[in-house]
């Protein structure tokens, strides 16, 4: 089975400059999460959505931050514009909400620089 | 208070050794939890779920305590691939299912 799909891998790219990254869950997850990790903060829930709509932003860094999730199958994380302190790893994760014990499943994972 | 709590270590055992984690949680309304293993640039991946009876899985056994609020992982017989930082994870299912990593406990087996 598929697992949770991440692009791009790898991002380089200049401050100021728009950044996409994006995801796709395991098919029939209902619930999607965006992560940022750094050594000094370790893992941050950015945003999560459900059904495809956004429940918690609160995580979200400020208002160069954006994120969709168009359908059950894609969603994206925009930031514009990037700034160096957003160098990080981001990752997506997927899980099933409708019974218990049901864990989240992560992404490769998106290293992206800001130069 | 952080929602997750745990000993970031490190630990650094020799090969055969058993070693022990523990992770502390606030909400008692956490419903399930689970442990994850991360690997240095890599993405975390689940290592078990922690059920309330206790759960074993090879050499890995989990233990669950909801009256004082902890889980723990304790791994006998440590390899070097098990080498990693291990995660702590609770989930809280009313609240729109939430989930709670801690910072993670670095592990280093030393052969």
């Amino acid at each position: 089975d598929a697992g949770v799909i991440q692009s791009p891998r790898h991002e380089v790219t200049e401050m100021g400059q728009e950044v996409t990254l994006r995801c796709k869950p395991i098919s029939g997850h209902d619930y999607l999460f965006w992560y940022r990790q750094t050594m000094m903060r370790g893992l941050e829930l950015l945003i999560y959505f459900n059904n495809n709509v956004p429940i918690d932003d609160s995580g979200m860094p400020e208002d160069r931050f954006s994120a969709k999730m168009p359908n059950a199958s894609f969603s994206t994380l925009k930031i514009q514009p990037s700034e160096p302190r957003d160098s990080a790893v981001y990752f997506c994760a997927s899980s099933f909400g409708h019974r218990s014990n049901q864990p989240q499943h992560f992404g490769d994972g998106t290293r992206l620089s800001i130069l | 208070r952080k929602e997750v709590e745990q000993d970031p270590g490190p630990f650094n055992v020799p090969e055969g050794a058993t070693v022990a984690f523990n992770c502390t949680y606030s909400n008692s309304a956490s419903q399930s939890f689970f442990w994850y293993r991360q690997d240095c640039r890599k993405e975390p991946k689940l290592l078990m779920s922690v059920y309330s009876s206790g759960n074993e899985d090879g050499r890995f056994t989990a233990q669950l305590n909801r009256a004082s609020q902890y889980i723990s992982l304790l791994i006998r017989d440590s390899k070097l691939s098990d080498s990693a930082t291990y995660l702590c994870v609770v989930n809280i299912e009313y609240t729109g299912n939430q989930f709670y990593f801690g910072t993670g406990t670095s592990l280093t087996v030393i052969p």
